[in-house]
């Protein structure tokens, strides 16, 4: 599975939009990039995924690079809970099981 | 619907002592996978399982077994814990696994973690 990179922290004031980057420069073809971000103390939530296309559902929105080799993260109208650790993981149609966390964008959501 | 309950919530071993931590799902997932989370760290696959009756090795099994009797639990054992095995442990299910051909694509729904210590 392709390696990402995302910045460590990036900071956000409340009810602005959230942009959270990462780099997947070395992705091949059947490779998802997946979203999940991890509030202080609880388990890993799902946000979203996406292949090729640009992706929104009820909680963001996912733009990938017409070379998806990167892709940003979304929250709209971010919220003091939103403040959490956003994790971009690729993770290839057919691979293993293992989905590799690595160490995410700690987001801090300010009033 | 609860999703993925992990119980215990909190627990404290000695060195040597045995456990078992209990992971249920009721979403009638046929995965489930066990993960470990270090501080500083991001998680890391201890085991898992792609159906009743099955289980497989991830990435840091040593020191761990695992059990799934029936589809929603999934049972992670410490034979003998050591202060290494401190850690936060969360579990995880998912209707198919990420490498099925026509859906490779379902997301992991994650327990709220057990957090264990040996001293």
């Amino acid at each position: 599975d392709a390696k990402t990179t995302q910045p460590p922290s990036m900071d956000c004031a409340e009810g602005r939009a959230a942009n959270l980057p990462c780099n997947h420069s070395t992705i091949s073809g059947n490779e998802y990039v997946y979203w999940y971000r991890q509030i202080h103390s609880q388990g890993p939530q799902y946000i979203i995924h996406g292949l090729k296309n640009n992706e929104t559902n009820e909680m963001a929105s996912l733009i990938i690079t017409e070379d998806r080799k990167s892709s940003t993260l979304i929250l709209p109208h971010a919220t003091l809970r939103d403040t959490a650790v956003y994790y971009c993981i690729v993770k290839a149609q057919g691979g293993s099981e293992k989905l590799v966390f690595g160490k995410g964008t700690k987001l801090t959501v300010n009033p | 619907n609860a999703g993925v309950t992990q119980t215990p919530k909190f627990r404290v071993l000695k060195t040597g002592q045995s456990m078992t931590l209990l992971c249920a799902q009721d979403m009638n997932h046929e995965y489930m996978y066990w993960y470990r989370q270090d501080p500083g760290m991001g998680l890391r696959l201890i085991h898992y399982s792609v159906g009743e009756g099955t289980t497989a090795k991830g990435e840091v099994p040593d020191g761990y077994n695992v059990s799934r009797l029936k589809k929603q639990n999934f049972l992670l054992g410490l034979e003998s814990a050591a202060p290494s095995q401190t850690s936060v442990y969360f579990c995880a299910s998912s209707p198919q696994g990420q490498g099925d051909t026509n859906r490779g694509n379902q997301p992991q729904h994650f327990g709220d973690g057990t957090r264990l210590s040996i001293l």
